[in-house]
């Protein structure tokens, strides 16, 4: 069946420290990946997004992300977080096939100061 | 600022009640979509507009409804609402289905 799996649910780690959050999804065909942000009390944000070319794409905040297709993942990465990147955050995969949007379950980041 | 905003920002409503949430956007997009968002768990899609097009995701429940009277605006309609429709009820839209969606802050409805 198709999917879109995150592999933390939770992830805990102090202010500095860097960040990587897993996404796989299964589809072979062509996709558009995203990463959404949800602040506390406040609604989902688009935090990047890749359609086509270059695989690394960088978004607002310092976060980026890469698609690797032969793994069939869209990692997020922050080299440095901070406080204020608590937050929770979810993985989408919009495919030709689907014709909507599959959210992951999310992983819930909590930065410590 | 061109948004999707939603009202109420909190329902609160009777077991059995109906109860209308309502999705207003100045993006001028094609498509509106709802979503349920139970706690710690993914936006689950309800049903979308293309236009006036309506499309219902096959899991969704008879008791929710929507209606779209014109581009800017959309409505949930839940015709008797359950201890479990209690959740966050999430409005977004996109130009068209296969691009970003942006979101609005949510309703939340509690169920008495």
């Amino acid at each position: 069946a198709q999917s879109v799996s995150q592999h933390n649910h939770h992830v805990i780690l102090s202010e500095a420290a860097s960040l990587e959050l897993g996404c796989n999804y299964s589809y072979g065909g062509t996709v558009n990946l995203f990463w959404y942000v949800q602040y506390p009390g406040q609604h989902l944000q688009l935090l990047l997004k890749y359609f086509s070319g270059d695989p690394l794409v960088k978004g607002i905040k310092g976060f980026e992300a890469e698609f690797i297709k032969s793994k069939f993942s869209f990692n997020l990465r922050k080299p440095s977080v901070q406080w204020s990147d608590t937050a929770e955050y979810f993985c989408a995969v919009l495919t030709d096939s689907w014709g909507k949007f599959q959210f992951g379950a999310g992983t819930q980041v909590v930065v410590t100061p | 600022d061109a948004m999707v905003i939603q009202n109420p920002r909190y329902q609160v409503t009777q077991f059995g009640k109906p109860v209308t949430l309502s999705c207003s956007q100045t993006l001028n997009h094609n498509v509106m979509y709802w979503y349920q968002q139970k706690s710690s768990q993914a936006p689950k899609l309800l049903f979308h507009y293309y236009d006036k097009d309506f499309n219902n995701e096959a899991d969704t429940p008879d008791n929710f409804q929507s209606r779209r009277p014109n581009t800017s605006f959309c409505f949930l309609d839940i015709r008797s609402p359950g201890l479990g429709d209690a959740a966050m009820y999430l409005c977004a839209t996109s130009s068209v289905q296969q691009e970003t969606q942006y979101f609005g802050p949510g309703t939340r409805l509690l169920v008495l």
